[in-house]
């Protein structure tokens, strides 16, 4: 089983639409969790960050972690066309080291 | 954040060549992260470097293959060496921000071995 699983889609959705990307991970021990959004041929860019089971909101943007099922969440409302990009989980343990999903790519149609 | 920025940003290199990429941070870190992201799959670290120090490795990853040099506080180098078409990839550094656990990358070299 990897360390981390993540639907690569592609995901596409009409404007105004509510999104959620999910993954799952398998180690227990992991403490922190990161949404990443990588535009196509840029570097990614950190959205959301979390160590804590519940709810984070940042705007339009809610990451939501469930420790006793090993599965993290990101929710879009109100999606919009500059949204379209690949969305990445990243898990952290006690080390520096980031365990990442492969990416859902996600398209927003206008 | 810091500003992270990266030379070259692509390259079209022949099989058994070397390649240099700098990665140049605005302020002073400490750690700096070497990543891969090859195509379909998950971002996977290369290396840790920390200044005045041997960089670590990751399982699979080897300091002949992919040499790192870190000279100062605000720059790095990751040599890709003898390569070949499986090493075409996107090559991304990254650092942590002033909270704890945040790591924040570089816009990334895209590399391309004929």
């Amino acid at each position: 089983q990897k360390e981390v699983e993540q639907d690569p889609g592609p995901l596409s959705v009409p404007e105004g639409a509510i999104v959620s990307l999910n993954c799952t991970y398998s180690n227990s021990a992991f403490q922190y969790f990161m949404w990443y959004r990588q535009y196509s041929r840029k570097g990614p860019e950190l959205l959301m960050y979390t160590y804590s089971s519940g709810n984070k909101e940042d705007g339009r943007f809610t990451a939501q972690v469930d420790k006793s099922s090993k599965y993290i969440s990101l929710f879009i409302r109100d999606s919009q066309p500059s949204d379209s990009a690949t969305y990445l989980c990243a898990i952290q343990g006690g080390s520096e080291k980031l365990v990442f999903g492969k990416g859902t790519k996600l398209t927003v149609n206008p | 954040s810091a500003v992270i920025s990266q030379k070259p940003s692509r390259d079209i290199c022949q099989r058994g060549t070397s390649l240099t990429i700098q990665c140049q941070v605005d302020s002073q870190v400490t750690m700096m992260f070497w990543y891969r992201q090859q195509p379909g799959q998950s971002l996977t670290l290369i290396a840790t470097a920390n200044q005045g120090s041997e960089a670590t490795y990751e399982s699979g990853f080897v300091i002949d293959k992919f040499p790192i040099s870190r000279p100062n506080l605000t720059f790095s180098t990751l040599t890709v060496s003898n390569m070949s078409p499986e090493d075409s990839s996107i090559y991304l550094c990254s650092t942590k921000g002033p909270q704890n656990n945040e790591q924040f990358f570089g816009p990334g070299t895209r590399l391309t071995v004929l």
